[in-house]
């Protein structure tokens, strides 16, 4: 069974603290994704990454960095945490195939102060 | 790059009705469109998909048309039930490694 994982399922930060947010696979996917879910907007892709140690910017990636240092293992890092980073933060997982099925964690909401 | 569509943003219908979302996308080089199904408190979860080389596909009560010229799919629901009822997320993607999603349309199945 397909399982994606997500360290928090809520969080609440002040503003200006740094904040980890942590995804974990095991079905060996490739492919992991960060997006964040706002009423109105959809998800928006944050950053994704197709292997290890390699990113790639999404749609909105300024105040946001990522990591990935092992496979099953994707990093969101919030250096600098702000209000307007107050989000459900959603983390995906696929193969590396044309069509692929993305897979989503249960999401972390984020509270920054 | 690629820009997704969908109308309408909510949806009310009798139990029993029919549901249509219809979505339009931009870039003329994708070639895959899933759909996501995303209850209240939960993750979004893929319902159904369609390929750029097929026109439609149906699974049960559930069904995606794709018109590649017009550059739209919809997502069809027959006999809704109040289990139906949740945010419908659409998505575009060339080759799978980057999806864009469109703004999500919350549907409610009246009883």
């Amino acid at each position: 069974d397909v399982k994606v994982t997500q360290s928090s399922r809520y969080l609440v930060k002040r503003t200006g603290e740094k904040v980890f947010l942590e995804c974990v696979q095991d079905m060996d996917h490739e492919n992991m994704f960060w997006y964040r879910q706002d009423p109105g907007l959809g998800l928006r892709l944050i950053y994704f990454s197709y292997d290890v140690k390699m990113k790639e910017k999404g749609d909105i990636p300024e105040g946001y960095s990522v990591s990935r240092e092992k496979k099953e293992r994707f990093s969101l890092i919030l250096e600098s945490a702000s209000t307007n980073q107050t989000s459900m933060y959603l983390c995906a997982s696929s193969w590396p195939g044309p069509t692929d099925t993305q897979y989503f964690g249960p999401g972390t909401r984020l509270t920054v102060l | 790059g690629e820009n997704v569509e969908q109308h309408p943003s909510t949806l009310s219908v009798q139990e029993g009705d029919s549901a249509v979302i219809k979505c339009t996308y931009s870039d003329s080089a994708s070639n895959y469109f899933p759909w996501y199904k995303q209850e209240l408190g939960k993750r979004p979860q893929l319902i159904i998909d369609i390929r750029s080389n097929v026109g439609e596909k149906k699974d049960q009560r559930i069904a995606v048309t794709l018109n590649k010229t017009a550059k739209h799919f919809s997502l069809h629901i027959t006999e809704t039930q109040p289990e139906d009822s949740a945010v419908y997320f659409c998505a575009a993607s060339n080759y799978g490694q980057n999806f864009v999603f469109g703004p999500g349309t919350r549907l409610s199945v009246l009883p």
